[in-house]
């Protein structure tokens, strides 16, 4: 069965600084996606980057990239310019590329803090 | 990108009544709906995934009589908690999905909030 793991429960970083969030995971699958979504305060779900595992090169969205090391089985976020709106919980999830449902399988979370 | 609405965002019922949460794609039609539960400061937990048209698929240790949930249409699922206990209460989430393949984005509902007393 395939695992997340987020070591770190809580982090805080101040405001325009950068802060890697760490995501391990266990699998024996080859083909997958890999994930980090945002929970704000008001709880909806939100997708922050997307990563395929076939991809050698790193996803990155506007402030947000990851540093993705398959043969590790890692996965971590980093997010430079840190603004008071990245305040949240940032969960990275796994889904299996094949099957009939395909679903999320998350990690327990990191609450992250920016600070002014 | 993809709106999904759920219904009510928060309620209130007495132990033993059941209440029923609608979760609905606007603007796609969802082959594959998910249902969560979130405790706070906690991760969120599948509770079932359901394709329309079918039965849905629970997760080991969710009780499917009591979490009924119905996926009758392309752009709306229901969970039903029936005969419903204060250890219910939780923060529910669905989210729906275009297609059942993993290369579609799964777009996720703001939740409902469940209180029973």
């Amino acid at each position: 069965a395939q695992t997340v793991t987020q070591s770190q429960p809580e982090m805080s970083v101040q405001e325009a600084e950068t802060v890697t969030l760490s995501c391990t995971y266990d699998t024996s699958e080859n083909n997958y996606y890999l994930f980090w979504y945002k929970q704000p305060p008001s709880r909806q779900m939100i997708l922050v980057i997307r990563q395929e595992a076939y991809k050698q090169q790193n996803a990155t969205e506007n402030r947000f990239s990851v540093n993705f090391q398959k043969a590790a089985k890692s996965f971590s976020l980093k997010i430079s310019d840190s603004q008071l709106g990245d305040t949240a919980m940032y969960f990275c999830a796994f889904m299996f590329h094949g099957g009939a449902t395909n679903k999320l399988i998350f990690g327990t979370g990191t609450l992250l803090a920016v600070q002014p | 990108g993809a709106v999904v609405s759920q219904h009510p965002s928060w309620v209130i019922c007495k132990s033993g009544t059941s209440v029923k949460i609608e979760c609905r794609s606007l603007d796609f039609q969802a082959t594959t709906m998910f249902w969560y539960r979130q405790f706070p400061k906690q991760s969120l937990m599948l509770m079932a995934t359901s394709n329309e048209g079918s039965k849905a698929t629970y997760e080991q240790g969710v009780e499917k009589d009591k979490f009924l949930i119905n996926h009758a249409s392309l752009t709306l699922s229901t969970l039903t908690v029936t005969s419903a206990h204060p250890e219910d209460s939780s923060f529910y989430i669905c989210s729906a999905r275009e297609q059942a393949g993993a290369a579609y984005e799964q777009y996720f509902g703001p939740g409902t909030r469940l209180t029973v007393t």
